[in-house]
């Protein structure tokens, strides 16, 4: 079937603003995964998901940043009172829970 | 913890001759080894893995690493490089289960005509 999908995929956000990313992982994955790729710089990870549990969420920046994905399928990735280090890629990633992980497209985030 | 440094940031090299693409990892525990390229406007794809056994693994399109434990190095490596190769490779180590995968700051591989 298809494979990851993230939206939206441009997103400007003036400074201050609450953004919400979505994933859409590949059907039956139980593994998701969340990165932040900064310009120049190697994917951070964020935080996991094992279906709907949040198993680490160890990379998360800062308590503005919360994700979810309450039926094991769909996660949103939510920023609240963007700062413009917030500035970045966010990659998504799902796995059938092996070592293998499939990224989708990512959503460039611009705080101006 | 476990960390990735990829030595080279930019790689130019003409075509059709040999490069090797350096990542040397830190980790206290068993990882896993993988090698990622990202082409120009598209998303991360897995090229190559090291989970265990024999220490020299192949992709399809030609690159090789070769998992060297004692010198804590995964380096990539092809003959004979094509334009086609052009992109972003990212040298990450993940631990038992595929969990927190650390990713290097990458190399941008440059194939000149």
């Amino acid at each position: 079937g298809a494979g990851v999908s993230q939206s939206p995929r441009y997103k400007v956000a003036k400074r201050g603003q609450d953004v919400a990313l979505r994933c859409d992982p590949i059907s039956g994955h139980v593994s998701l995964f969340w990165y932040q790729q900064a310009l120049g710089q190697g994917p951070e990870f964020l935080t996991y998901f094992q279906n709907e549990a949040q198993l680490d969420k160890s990379g998360l920046p800062s308590d503005r940043f919360f994700a979810e994905r309450p039926e094991g399928s769909v996660s949103t990735l939510k920023i609240q009172r963007t700062q413009q280090e917030d500035s970045a890629v966010y990659l998504c990633a799902s796995s059938p829970l092996t070592d293998t992980q499939y990224f989708g497209p990512g959503t460039r985030l611009t705080v101006l | 913890a476990q960390s990735v440094t990829q030595l080279d940031s930019q790689v130019p090299v003409f075509e059709e001759a040999p490069v090797e693409l350096r990542c040397n990892y830190s980790s206290s525990v068993s990882v896993y080894l993988f090698w990622y390229v990202q082409y120009p406007n598209q998303g991360l794809q897995l090229l190559l893995k090291y989970l265990s056994g024999s220490t020299l693994v192949k992709s399809i399109n030609g690159f090789e690493a070769e998992f060297n434990k004692s010198q804590t190095s995964f380096h990539l490596r092809k003959p004979s490089v094509h334009i086609s190769d052009t992109a972003e490779y990212f040298c990450a180590v993940g631990g038992l289960g595929g969990f927190k995968t650390i990713f290097g700051a990458g190399t941008r591989l440059f194939v000149k005509a």
